[in-house]
């Protein structure tokens, strides 16, 4: 069945480096592909998406593109900060838009 | 309402006890998702419902656990003679029908403790 593989964490940067989670797919038909993240203490919300090959998603400085060529949809921001610490989870909808599927997760915790 | 509403925020509970977990989606949305995170671990699927049937049943972990939907819109999820490691946060999401309407709106999660 469809399924996602991320990047296992944690990821612990400093203040304003640069940052690459890595995110690859399996899937039948033409997916979408989502980042969600969850910050402390507070629920799963969407970060960004793209829903057909070669889209950018991008969101708070946060971008990634849906490579089909290489079934990957990795997440990367040039410089963050504190307040990007959370957990973030590579998500998948089948063609359908009724099978959503994530990964297990990348916490990322940034230092100042 | 205005967002997806679940409750209890949290639950402890004695191995072997039943547990009903409550999911109200965002008002019109047909699909509802039930996920578990527990910790240190990821998102694991349990059930998905359009409407109120459940094409796919896959995730749920043993026959122990099962769920319902009535008037395509409150969902329970019972957990019956709960284990330890049924110990979780579990997370209720909704969206709408219809193209392009993917994006999940989840809850808050009820987080589950069994003693």
């Amino acid at each position: 069945g469809d399924s996602v593989t991320q990047m296992e964490g944690p990821v612990t940067l400093s203040e304003e480096a640069f940052l690459t989670i890595n995110c690859t797919y399996t899937a039948t038909g033409y997916p979408s592909l989502f980042w969600y993240v969850q910050y402390p203490g507070e629920g799963l919300q969407l970060l960004l998406k793209a829903t057909k090959a070669d889209d950018k998603g991008s969101n708070k400085g946060f971008e990634a593109t849906y490579r089909k060529e290489t079934t990957s949809f990795h997440l990367e921001k040039g410089s963050v900060q504190v307040s990007d610490s959370a957990v973030y989870f590579c998500a998948l909808g089948s063609y359908n838009n009724n099978d959503m599927r994530f990964g297990a997760g990348t916490r990322l915790t940034v230092k100042p | 309402g205005a967002g997806v509403s679940q409750s209890p925020s949290n639950k402890v509970t004695e191995k072997g006890k039943d547990v009903e977990l409550r999911c109200d989606p965002i008002s019109g949305h047909t699909a509802l998702y039930w996920y578990r995170q527990s910790l240190g671990q990821g998102l694991e699927f349990l059930i998905y419902f359009q409407g109120n049937s459940a094409p796919d049943k896959s995730g749920l972990p043993s026959d122990r656990f099962s769920a319902e939907r009535t008037g395509g819109s409150v969902s329970t999820l019972t957990i019956q003679r709960t284990q330890q490691e049924d110990s979780a946060v579990y997370l209720c999401a909704s969206r709408p029908n219809g193209v392009g309407a993917n994006v999940l709106t989840f809850g808050a999660g009820s987080r589950l403790t069994v003693l």
